[in-house]
């Protein structure tokens, strides 16, 4: 069992659907948890960071970690066509990120 | 602007030839990264450094070299470079402490023939 799950799609949604993105991990150790977005032939950028368990929201992004399950999602509102990237997840023991393991990544497309 | 800049973004090379990708960062980062992506299995650390001469492996170290002489400047080194190591690799730094935030940079598309 990989250390990090995550459906890898892709996943097409219609412009405006309300997407959910997922990750299941297997090490209790981890405390910090991010999510990324990687466009086409782009590094990734940090989209949301969450410190051990509940919920962050950033404007039309919500992050939800319940440590308990060991599983971690990213929603989108009002997804837009610009929200087509590939979306990882990642996450860390500590806050020096020794250790960052990242999940293998969701290709979404928002199709308008 | 805040940056982490890899040079060269493009790269063929053959089996065996030595090659270093270079990585800078601006923001006075104690700690830099390097990962290699390929399809399927994410990103993957290959080695990470929590300050000046101070280097540890990550999960994937095997093949690949690092050195860290300078705080903005953290290159990686393929000795002997095989067709596996055909990847992209991408170099990040991080904030640390509270601001928990890795910045990558661009990448850089290595072909091993």
């Amino acid at each position: 069992q990989k250390e990090v799950e995550q459906d890898p799609g892709p996943l097409s949604v219609p412009e405006g659907a309300i997407v959910s993105l997922n990750c299941t991990y297997s090490n209790s150790a981890f405390q910090y948890f991010m999510w990324y977005r990687q466009y086409s032939r782009k590094g990734p950028e940090l989209l949301m960071y969450t410190y051990s368990s509940g919920n962050k929201e950033d404007g039309r992004f919500t992050a939800q970690v319940d440590k308990s399950s060991k599983y971690i999602s990213l929603f989108i509102r009002d997804s837009q066509p610009s929200d087509s990237a590939t979306y990882l997840c990642a996450m860390s023991a500590g806050n020096y990120g020794q250790n960052f393991v990242f999940g293998p990544g969701t290709r979404l497309s928002v199709l308008p | 602007e805040a940056q982490v800049t890899q040079n060269p973004r493009y790269l063929i090379t053959v089996t065996g030839k030595k090659l270093t990708v270079t990585c800078s960062q601006n923001m006075n980062h104690e700690y830099m990264s390097w990962y290699r992506q390929d399809p399927g299995l994410g990103l993957r650390q290959i080695y990470y450094s929590m300050n000046v001469e101070v280097t540890d492996k990550g999960d994937v170290p095997e093949g690949y070299k690092v050195s860290r002489k300078e705080k903005r400047n953290f290159p990686l080194i393929l000795e002997s470079p095989s067709p596996n190591q055909t990847s992209l690799y991408f170099c990040a730094s991080l904030s640390g402490g509270a601001e928990n935030i890795q910045y990558f940079g661009a990448g850089t598309r290595l072909s091993v023939l």
